[in-house]
This record gives C-alpha cells, sequence and structure tokens, in this order.
C-alpha cells in the first residue's frame, strides 16, 4: 500500500522555524513530482509548493515565498518543508501530497501534520 | 492567479438522491479540473482528474463534466459513506488553487 508519512509537526511560537519530513513507502517519490498542501483548521484546501523530480525546479504560493523551502533527498525517499518566520496564519495541517505534472492533479495523500503557531 | 468557486456550499440530500456540485473558473482552464473528497479528520481523496476521468477504485456513481471555466460533479445515487466535503482544484497553472469547497450531507 502507497503511504506517505509525514512528521516535524508541534507547536512554535511566531517567529520560530519547524521543518517537516514526509518519507514514502511503496511509493517511489523520486520518480514525481511532489507538494505540500495545508488545511488550516475548519478551512478549505491551500496549496503551499511543489518541487520536481530532481529539485531543481520549485514554485510557490505568494504567502509563503521567502519563508518556506522545499527540498527533498531521493535517496532517502523523503520530501521536506522548512518553515521559518512562522505566522499565527500558517496554523494548519500539512500533507505532503505527489503531483501529476501531466494533469496536474494530487496524488497520493499523507495523513498530514498539524503545525501550531501560537504565543 | 486563478480563482475558484463552487456551489452550493452545501447540501442535503437523501440517500439515492442525485447531487451535482458546481466549480467555476475565473479564466479558462481546458479540461485541468480535479475533484477530491474529504472526510473529518481525514486526508483528502482523489476522485475526477482531467475534468471526467475517474480516479482508479472510484465508485462510478461519480462522474465529473465541464471544460473552459464551468465544471460538475455528478453522484448519481448517493449513498451513506459520501457525506463529506468536496473540492474542485485547477490544475492549469501555478499557483494551483482550490474551491472553498462543498459539504454534503445526507439526509
Amino acid at each position: 500500500e502507497v503511504q506517505l508519512v509525514e512528521s516535524g509537526g508541534g507547536l512554535v511560537q511566531p517567529g520560530g522555524s519547524l521543518r517537516l519530513s514526509c518519507t514514502a513507502s511503496e511509493f517511489t517519490l523520486s520518480s514525481s513530482w511532489m507538494s505540500w498542501v495545508r488545511q488550516a483548521p475548519g478551512k478549505g484546501l491551500e496549496w503551499v509548493a511543489n518541487i520536481n523530480e530532481d529539485g531543481s525546479d520549485k514554485y510557490y504560493v505568494d504567502s509563503v515565498k521567502g519563508r518556506f523551502t522545499i527540498s527533498r533527498d531521493n535517496a532517502k525517499n523523503s520530501l521536506y518543508l522548512q518553515m521559518n518566520s512562522l505566522r499565527v496564519e500558517d496554523t494548519a495541517v500539512y500533507y505532503c501530497v505527489g503531483w501529476s505534472s501531466s494533469w496536474g492533479g494530487f496524488d497520493p495523500w499523507g495523513q498530514g501534520a498539524l503545525v501550531t503557531v501560537s504565543s | 492567479d486563478i480563482q475558484m468557486t463552487q456551489s452550493p456550499s452545501s447540501v442535503s440530500a437523501s440517500i439515492g438522491d442525485s447531487v451535482t456540485i458546481t466549480c467555476r473558473a475565473t479564466q479558462g482552464i481546458s479540461s485541468y479540473l480535479a475533484w477530491y473528497q474529504q472526510k473529518p479528520g481525514k486526508a483528502p481523496k482523489l476522485l475526477i482528474y482531467v475534468a471526467s476521468k475517474l480516479q482508479s477504485g472510484v465508485p462510478s456513481r461519480f462522474s465529473g463534466s465541464g471544460s473552459g471555466t464551468d465544471f460538475t460533479l455528478t453522484i448519481s445515487s448517493l449513498q451513506p459513506e459520501d457525506f463529506g466535503n468536496y473540492y474542485c482544484q485547477q490544475a492549469n497553472s501555478f499557483p494551483l488553487t482550490f474551491g472553498p469547497g462543498t459539504k454534503v450531507d445526507v439526509k
């Protein structure tokens, strides 16, 4: 069964940093564009960032540009999201997701990691 | 940026009813549209991609149609397990954007 498992979530103060990790099993992460998608409590889905197969191409939503960095280590079959200068409005469940460059949608999805930014 | 809208925001229907959700993009996106189902406390699940292609394992009572700016998701015979939130997503260009969601309640 394909599994994406996020880790690294938690409580952090405004202005702090956190690094999310995502490891894959039964899924060759190195062969896929990957994404982070977040969902604030009780709210809808928001795309955060994308990275291509070899890490040379990255895209971000405007609200995180300059603060968040998506990266990957294909040898470890892992994806990362480094989050700096965190704001209260970054509080959300963050999903690690595969992204199809052919049809542009998201599949498969991890179970999500909760990031809470609060003083 | 391409904005996505959905209607209705919520719908309550009986088992066996047909339910239709509409999604509209602020500019043409060809057929680059996907639909997701999300149940409380769970990750979203892909239902439909490129507007009308059914993801493997998704029941055939789900169908999608449309192109350009207007799209629909239809559940032909609502089942109890179909409750949840449904989101459309444009896959035409970055930033990738989702609709605000439609909550489906089963009466």
